[in-house]
């Protein structure tokens, strides 16, 4: 069981929008700390796709966007390409914990 | 360009020892604190372990907390995680990242290793 809580799965049509949601408690999210998505291509390490709630790496696509409201956040992808099949993770820190957490990671389909 | 590569990884049998190296290029390495994920097979990310930049500090998962010594050293741009005692839910790859930040595990991995996997097994 993940401290973050992820949908297992998100789909959506190429050119279409979807958004995956993480939801926390009071000793992450709620406590102010910011929230960090990484993509995982199959067979491949996580990279970095938003850090501190909404910045995007140079190189990611604005296509790619993140929010963060109370409790929880969000990661919305527009345009879907068939690239972006993969599964995404959100990361926080945990003070009754000392150290990150993660969600138990999203996969999406392309359809 | 940042560059960490994992080794050490390998079958171990339940009860047994291993030590992990990633060795980092690419950034001034003594300046950052730095992380071990795993992922045991067909599951999510799981944090391990972080180290501040200059080693004083560690900050351990309760999962991995009395087994696993997280360590470095600076002068060879290494980073180590030393794993005792290993069951059979340790078996993951086991990936070194850069963190953002020198002095505490709050921060994002801005930079990921390729992974060694480390099965226990008898």
């Amino acid at each position: 069981q993940s401290v973050l809580t992820q949908p297992p799965s998100v789909s959506g049509a190429p050119g279409q929008r979807v958004t995956i949601s993480c939801t926390g408690s009071s000793s992450n999210i709620g406590a102010g700390y910011d929230v960090h998505w990484y993509q995982q291509l199959p067979r491949t390490a996580p990279k970095l796709l938003i850090y501190a709630n909404t910045n995007r790496p140079s190189g990611v696509p604005d296509r790619f966007s993140g929010s963060k409201s109370g409790t929880s956040a969000s990661l919305a992808i527009t345009g879907l390409q068939p690239e972006d099949e993969a599964d995404y993770y959100c990361q926080s820190y945990d003070n009754s914990l000392s150290g990150k957490v993660f969600g138990g990671g999203t996969k999406l389909t392309v359809l | 360009e940042v560059q960490l590569l994992e080794s050490g990884g390998g079958l171990i049998q339940p009860g047994g020892s291993l030590r992990l190296s990633c060795t980092a290029s690419g950034f001034t390495f003594e300046n950052i604190g730095m992380t071990w994920v795993r992922q045991a097979p067909g599951k999510g990310l799981e944090w391990v372990s972080f180290i501040t930049n200059a080693g004083g500090y560690t900050y351990y998962a309760d999962s991995v907390k009395g087994r696993f010594t997280i360590s470095r050293d600076n002068s060879k741009n290494t980073l180590y995680l030393q794993m005792h005692g290993l069951r059979a839910d340790d078996t993951a790859v086991y990936y070194c990242a850069k963190d953002r930040g020198a002095v505490m595990p709050m921060h994002f991995l801005d930079s990921w290793g390729q992974g060694t996997l480390v099965t226990v097994s008898s």
